[in-house]
């Protein structure tokens, strides 16, 4: 157990729909990220949050956005969802946020949009 | 693109036998790290090596570094069943606050 939470763990939705995915990060932990897994595209990164604040982007489309509230939860919006946007949504967290650090990742929301 | 990308895609060995994975980066990074993702579960962080060090272990894991070449390789010895899954490098990226991983190596390894 990496200490990190992710809800839900399965989401199914339907396309043109919005969904919010939900990240808890490891206590002491001021660093999120995100990271979307599919088939086809690996791994790839979508936004880094620290204290609250964006740090890095990735290759997140206009319709998800992210945000860090202060008690360093994080939340992963996704709207006019897609087929496309079906995949794995890794949130991590670490403690500075900086590219050495140890990221520890969450189990994953599994979204299959219909 | 990927920053990172493994080499071979995917690896099949006996247990037993030692595997090698490898990986080619792009830019200059400060920091080289390896992370292991059992089906379907998050990542786990394996081992980090620094651009000033060229080798590291840690118990089974042997892991170097080229900085010349922008390569580096993650050798497991004596693998068992119980490793089999997908091996990702990470490096840091330009600027130090990224972590770009690269597309895995799926490694299978029969009992």
């Amino acid at each position: 157990d990496s200490g990190v939470t992710q809800t839900p763990k399965h989401l199914i939705t339907a396309t043109g729909q919005r969904v919010t995915l939900r990240c808890s990060p490891r206590s002491g932990d001021l660093s999120v990220y995100w990271y979307q897994q599919s088939l086809d595209q690996g791994l790839q990164f979508l936004i880094q949050y620290y204290n609250g604040e964006e740090r890095a982007k990735g290759n997140i489309l206009e319709r998800f956005s992210a945000q860090q509230f202060p008690d360093l939860h994080s939340e992963l919006n996704l709207s006019s969802l897609e087929l496309g946007d079906s995949a794995l949504y890794f949130c991590a967290s670490s403690v500075a946020g900086l590219g050495f650090d140890e990221q520890f990742f969450g189990p994953g929301t599994r979204l299959t949009v219909l | 693109s990927q920053q990172g990308e493994e080499d071979p895609q995917a690896l099949s060995i006996q247990e037993g036998e030692n595997a090698t994975m490898n990986c080619s980066y792009k830019t200059s990074i400060n920091n080289l790290q390896w992370y292991r993702q059992n089906s379907g579960r998050g990542l786990v962080h394996l081992i980090l090596i620094r651009s000033n060090e060229r080798e590291k272990h840690s118990g089974r894991l042997r892991v170097t570094l080229d900085t010349s070449k922008k390569s580096s390789s993650l050798l497991i010895t004596a693998s068992r069943a119980a490793d089999t899954a997908s091996y990702f490098c990470a490096t840091d990226g330009t600027g130090g606050f990224k972590t770009i991983f690269g597309a895995g190596t799926r490694l299978f390894v029969k009992a």
